[in-house]
């Protein structure tokens, strides 16, 4: 399985942009990019994803480098309630086999009033 | 849509009984999968029905763990003889599979389980 890497934390401000990024140097051309995040005492909750082009809807921005090596979760307007872990998980091709989710240990992410 | 449900939320048990989790999923999901969770990790992989079937075990699902999806509606997941490593939380997901196309897994808020 297709290994991601992040950072362990991040901080920002409140109301400000947050670029939390993600290495998959191991990505093979079926694997999707998805990104989910946890809040204390809650299970994790699906933010995004994507292949290869851009994605975007209401909670976030998923932008996606052109070899498909890196990418970054982008949050536009950082709110105390988007303080969680985040995680990057890359998962082949969706439409055969498992489809199980190798999380890491995600990026902790800290949001300053 | 009600979510994933699981309970129950917090089970504290002494080391050697047995406890049962419920996970209830979202109603026409047809996979469901079971994660575990220790503090400061990311959750890990135990196993996944697709409808009644069970198709996939992790090597981290010893003998003395036991799933079953009955009717391939609700499932439950049994831990017995248990043993303090097996403090943990349990989470659930479910998601809708097709031969060509699988939405993303959607979690319970999970079981926590205490051994004493």
């Amino acid at each position: 399985d297709a290994k991601t890497t992040q950072p362990n934390s991040m901080e920002s401000n409140e109301e400000e942009p947050v670029h939390l990024p993600c290495n998959h140097s191991t990505i093979s051309g079926t694997d999707y990019i998805h990104w989910y995040r946890q809040l204390p005492s809650q299970g994790p909750e699906y933010v995004i994803h994507g292949l290869t082009s851009n994605v975007n809807n209401r909670m976030a921005s998923l932008a996606i480098a052109e070899d498909r090596k890196s990418s970054t979760l982008i949050l536009h307007r950082a709110t105390l309630r988007d303080a969680a872990v985040y995680y990057c998980i890359l998962t082949t091709d969706p439409t055969s086999g498992t489809y199980k989710y190798i999380f890491g240990t995600g990026t902790r992410l800290k949001v300053l009033a | 849509d009600t979510g994933v449900s699981q309970d129950p939320r917090h089970k504290i048990t002494k080391r050697g009984q047995n406890v049962t989790f419920r996970c209830d999923p979202i109603s026409e999901h047809n996979r469901l999968y079971w994660y575990r969770q220790t503090l400061g990790q990311g959750p890990e992989f135990l196993t996944y029905f697709q409808n009644e079937a069970q198709l996939e075990k992790s090597r981290l699902l010893s003998d003395r763990f036991s799933a079953e999806r009955p009717k391939g509606s609700f499932s439950t997941l049994e831990i017995q003889r248990t043993e303090q490593g097996d403090s943990a939380m349990y989470l659930c997901a479910s998601s809708l599979w097709g031969s060509n196309y699988n939405q993303p897994q959607h979690f319970g808020d999970g079981t926590r389980l205490s051994i004493l």
